[in-house]
């Protein structure tokens, strides 16, 4: 069983640049959610994908947006950066959105991007 | 909404000593709550979980049991190792609702001495 995967393992970018991470979910898992892990803080929603629509969104602006494939792969592109955008970028996968008692979202090593 | 709160950080005990990492939360209705662990330069592992009140999740040594009446989630751990020296996050999932995302605390470092 593949865990989940993420690309790439750092980034550097400078501000107003766009940029784009990805996700391979676990095998067999249709949903994918991504979560912005700033420096010691605790992971926060961004968004989540289900069977390629996106299924629920946290507070984030519109420059933050994704993608998913029919292989369930997915993708967080971030437009305009910020400074503030420098974080930890964690993929989790899971069977489906949390749905019953028995779901657990995986998580894959996370993409670390710094924004210059 | 959500929010989850955890014992500020951080903590360094010796080795064999007791763990406590206090997690309260406030939610609606019941949701499922988590213990995720972070080893240094990975992504989040889940430690344990429960999905109801008076559920008891457990794992590796690490316990925590749903307090309904007192909205907590405390971790424990009778005898901690070098090896668990890590940063704990404490989550909580609503059980209505389309994505059911996670919501975290801010986390708690532990170290643990030899």
């Amino acid at each position: 069983e593949t865990g989940v995967t993420q690309s790439p393992t750092h980034l550097i970018k400078t501000r107003g640049q766009q940029v784009t991470l990805r996700c391979s979910s676990q095998s067999g898992h249709n949903t994918v959610s991504w979560y912005q892990q700033a420096l010691g803080q605790g992971p926060q929603f961004i968004f989540q994908y289900y069977r390629e629509e996106e299924n629920g969104r946290g507070n984030f602006p519109p420059r933050f947006s994704g993608l998913q494939f029919p292989n369930y792969s997915s993708e967080l592109n971030v437009n305009a950066l910020e400074l503030d955008d420098s974080a930890l970028y964690l993929c989790a996968s899971s069977l489906e959105p949390l749905a019953s008692s028995t779901d657990t979202q995986y998580f894959g090593p996370g993409t670390r991007l710094t924004v210059l | 909404g959500n929010s989850v709160t955890q014992m500020e950080g951080p903590v360094t005990l010796s080795e064999e000593a007791f763990l406590t990492i206090n997690c309260t939360y406030t939610a609606t209705g019941y949701p499922s709550l988590f213990w995720y662990v972070q080893y240094p330069g990975e992504g989040l592992q889940l430690l344990l979980k429960a999905t109801k009140a008076d559920d008891k999740g457990s794992n590796k040594g690490f316990e925590a049991t749903y307090r309904k009446e007192t909205t907590s989630f405390h971790l424990e751990k009778g005898s901690v190792q070098v090896s668990d020296s890590a940063v704990y996050f404490c989550a909580l999932s609503p059980n209505s609702g389309s994505a059911r995302q996670l919501t975290f605390g801010s986390g708690t470092q532990l170290t643990v001495l030899p």
